[in-house]
C-alpha cells in the first residue's frame, strides 16, 4: 500500500517564475492538505482540498493556489515566486476533511534563487 | 484557537523513558490532543491522539489530566532512532475551529544519546 507520494523531490526556480507541485494521497484517502515548512520551523497550513474544492485556507496570499482531481490527487501552484517561498512543501492526506490524523508525504524541497 | 506550549528541547539516553509535557490552557471542550513526530527531511508522522485520561498504542502513551490543560507524551525505553522533533496539537473535535487544519508550533527537539 503506497503512502503519500510527492513530486518532484527537489526543485530550483528563479524569482518571478511559477511552480507546480504534485501529490498523490494514500490509498483510501479523499482529503489532501498542503503545508509549507521553513527551515527550523513547524509546518504552516496552506489549504485543504476535499471533493475537488478548497475547504480551508491558511494565511497565504492568492499566489498560492491548488487543485484536486477526481482521483483525489492534488497540485499546489505558486505564482510570482519570491525568495521567501523557499521551503519544504508537504502534502498530507486523510480519510476525512476534519481529521487531525493525517499522513504526510516526504515533501518537495523548493529553492528560489 | 488553543495555543500549545512545549519545551524547545530535551536530552535523554538510550533505554530511558522520556516524558514531554505540553500546556494548552485554553483547550476547548471539543478539542482532541494530537502528537506528531518528525525526522529531518521527512514529513511529520502521526503518533497518538486522545481526549482524556490515558491512551496507549504500540509507540507511545498519552496522559491527560482531568482539567485537560496539559498533556504528557511518554516514550518508553527510547533509542537513538527516536531522536526527532515532537509536536503537540489541539483541535479536531466537532465544532472546533481548526478541524483538519493542523497548527504546528515549534515542537520539542528530542536528542537521544548513547
Amino acid at each position: 500500500d503506497a503512502g503519500v507520494t510527492q513530486s518532484p523531490t527537489h526543485l530550483i526556480k528563479t524569482r518571478g517564475q511559477q511552480v507546480t507541485l504534485r501529490c498523490s494521497p494514500k490509498s483510501g484517502h479523499d482529503t489532501v492538505s498542503w503545508y509549507q515548512q521553513a527551515l527550523g520551523q513547524g509546518p504552516q497550513f496552506i489549504f485543504q482540498y476535499y471533493e475537488e474544492e478548497e475547504r480551508q485556507r491558511g494565511n497565504f496570499p492568492d499566489r498560492f493556489s491548488g487543485h484536486q482531481f477526481p482521483n483525489y490527487s492534488s497540485e499546489l501552484n505558486v505564482n510570482a515566486l519570491l525568495l521567501g517561498d523557499s521551503a519544504l512543501y508537504l502534502c498530507a492526506s486523510s480519510r476525512k476533511a476534519r481529521s487531525h490524523e493525517q499522513y504526510f508525504g516526504p515533501g518537495t524541497r523548493l529553492t528560489v534563487t | 484557537l488553543a495555543k500549545t506550549t512545549q519545551p524547545i528541547s530535551m536530552d535523554s539516553y538510550e533505554g530511558q523513558e522520556v516524558n514531554i509535557t505540553c500546556s494548552h490552557n485554553n483547550i476547548a471542550t471539543n478539542d482532541y490532543i494530537t502528537w506528531y513526530q518528525q525526522f529531518p527531511s521527512q514529513g511529520p508522522r502521526f503518533i497518538i491522539q486522545g481526549y482524556k485520561t490515558k491512551v496507549t498504542n504500540e509507540v507511545a502513551s498519552l496522559f491527560i489530566p482531568a482539567d485537560r490543560k496539559s498533556s504528557t507524551l511518554s516514550l518508553p525505553r527510547v533509542s537513538l532512532s527516536d531522536t526527532a522533533v515532537y509536536y503537540c496539537l489541539v483541535g479536531d473535535g466537532p465544532g472546533s475551529s481548526n478541524t483538519g487544519k493542523l497548527i504546528f508550533g515549534q515542537g520539542t527537539t528530542l536528542q537521544v544519546k548513547p
